[in-house]
C-alpha cells in the first residue's frame, strides 16, 4: 500500500506571494491533518479535514487555509507569504474518525524569501 | 492546558537501552504516541498507548505511562546507531479528532 505523499517536496517562494501544497492520503484513509514544522515553535497543527469537512483548526491566521476533495486528496493554501512561513509542512493521514494511528507524508519544505 | 515536554537531547552506546522520557499536563489526553523523525524525513509513527493501558510492549520498544504523573517514556532496547533520529511525544485528547500536540523532540544519538 503507498504511503502518504505530497507534491511538491521542496518550494521556493518571495515574500507576498501565495502557495499551494497538495497531499494524497493513504487509501481508503478519509481524515487529513496538516502540520507546520519549524526550529522555533516545532510541530504545530493546522487544520484536519474528514469527509470534505474541516473538523478541526489551530492557532493559524486566517491566510492559512485548506480543503478536502471527494477522493480525500488535501490541499493548504498560504496566502501573502511572509519570511516566517518558512517551514517544513507535514499531512497525516488516518483512517477513521477517531484519534488512532495516524500516518505522515514526507513533507513539502517551503522557504520565503 | 496543552504542553508536552521532552528533555531535548540523549547520548547511548550502541547495544544499551535508550530511555526517552515525555510529561504532559492534560488528564483528558486519550492517546500518547512515540513518533520517530530522520534527517530531511517526516514522521514515523513507532507506537501509541491508550490512556488506561500501563504499558505496551512492540519487539525492541517498550512504552510505559503513569498516568498519575502524567509521565510516558519510550525505552529502546539493544539501540543501534539507525536509531539515531529525533523522537517526538504526542498527545490527543477526546473530542480533538486528530489532533496532535507534540513536545519539542528529544535528539537521540548513538555512538559506538
Amino acid at each position: 500500500k503507498a504511503g502518504v505523499t505530497q507534491t511538491p517536496r521542496y518550494l521556493i517562494k518571495t515574500r507576498g506571494q501565495q502557495v499551494t501544497l497538495s497531499c494524497s492520503p493513504i487509501s481508503g484513509h478519509r481524515s487529513v491533518s496538516w502540520y507546520q514544522q519549524t526550529p522555533g515553535q516545532g510541530l504545530q497543527f493546522l487544520f484536519e479535514y474528514f469527509s470534505e469537512t474541516q473538523r478541526n483548526k489551530g492557532n493559524f491566521p486566517g491566510r492559512f487555509s485548506g480543503r478536502q476533495f471527494s477522493n480525500s486528496r488535501s490541499e493548504m493554501n498560504v496566502s501573502t507569504l511572509e519570511l516566517g512561513d518558512s517551514a517544513l509542512y507535514l499531512c497525516a493521514s488516518s483512517s477513521s474518525g477517531g484519534v488512532y494511528e495516524q500516518y505522515f507524508g514526507p513533507g513539502t519544505r517551503l522557504t520565503v524569501t | 492546558g496543552e504542553d508536552v515536554e521532552q528533555s531535548l537531547f540523549l547520548s547511548v552506546r550502541e547495544g544499551d537501552s535508550s530511555v526517552i522520557n515525555c510529561t504532559y499536563t492534560d488528564s483528558s489526553s486519550t492517546y500518547l504516541y512515540w513518533y520517530k523523525q530522520e534527517p530531511g524525513a517526516g514522521l514515523q509513527l513507532l507506537t501509541y498507548i491508550f490512556s488506561n493501558m500501563d504499558m505496551k510492549q512492540d519487539q525492541r520498544l517498550t512504552v510505559l505511562l503513569n498516568k498519575k504523573d502524567k509521565h510516558l517514556s519510550l525505552r529502546i532496547a539493544d539501540t543501534q546507531t539507525g536509531d539515531s533520529a529525533i523522537y517526538f511525544c504526542a498527545e490527543s485528547k477526546a473530542g480533538g479528532y486528530n489532533k496532535l500536540i507534540f513536545g519539542a523532540g528529544t535528539r537521540l544519538a548513538v555512538h559506538p
